[in-house]
């Protein structure tokens, strides 16, 4: 299994303002990913980051709101950028365990933005 | 449009009741299916997983689940839940990348002592 550890574990952010989530995973991983789960709902792909090139984004989702980088196989950021109230979500990283096709999470990212 | 429907919010039930989630989803072809826990406080965990074969899949902590492809539905079953299986359970489909899942709306589920 794969450890995920994720900081903020919670902020509180001011509307207009950025902020930059980081995810570091204890061993080398191909496939990492970015979830959001707002409020009531549950999650949804962001993207996929991928290590050495862009992240691909899923439909809704664009990298001028939520730049992400993957310098390498250890570890990715988000940024949520230009926050407003709607971006008050849980924020996950996940990792693919390729040889059982599990994905495993990171506890999460609560950002309020206010 | 293509979806992943849980068809209960919340359910509340008594320590020995047995469980069942409903869980069923709307892509054609090759999907394999997931159920995910979240227990409070904690992060997202994985109960048990389809991918092929037996459509009877045996997890953790005493679950199980039946794909049944003819109403494409994979509903989780445990037939005697603990208070400890108080949890957020989340049924997930995976239809064409792996790690590219599509998210049930989530059950809350509390056990009663």
């Amino acid at each position: 299994s794969a450890v995920i550890s994720q900081k903020p574990s919670r902020d509180i952010c001011q509307r207009g303002t950025s902020l930059t989530i980081q995810c570091q995973v204890d061993s080398q991983v191909t496939m990492m990913f970015w979830y959001r789960q707002q409020p009531g709902q549950s999650l949804t792909l962001i993207a996929t980051a991928n290590q050495g090139s862009e992240a691909t984004y899923e439909s809704g989702f664009v990298i001028d709101k939520f730049p992400i980088s993957r310098p390498n196989l250890t570890f990715s950021t988000l940024t949520v950028s230009n926050m407003s109230p709607e971006d008050s979500s849980i924020y996950l990283c996940s990792v693919l365990a390729e040889n059982t096709g599990e994905l495993f999470f990171g506890e999460g990212s609560r950002l309020t933005v206010l | 449009a293509q979806s992943v429907s849980q068809h209960n919010h919340h359910v509340i039930l008594s320590e020995a009741a047995s469980l069942e989630l409903g869980c069923n989803y709307s892509y054609g072809g090759t999907v394999n299916l997931f159920w995910y826990v979240q227990y409070p406080g904690q992060h997202l965990q994985l109960l048990l997983k389809y991918f092929s074969g037996d459509p009877l899949v045996k997890g953790i902590k005493g679950f199980e689940a039946e794909f049944i492809k003819s109403k494409f539905s994979f509903n989780l079953r445990k037939p005697s839940v603990q208070w400890s299986d108080t949890a957020e359970y989340f049924c997930a489909v995976n239809p064409d990348s792996w790690g590219k899942l599509q998210f049930g709306a989530g059950t809350q589920v509390v056990v009663t002592p």
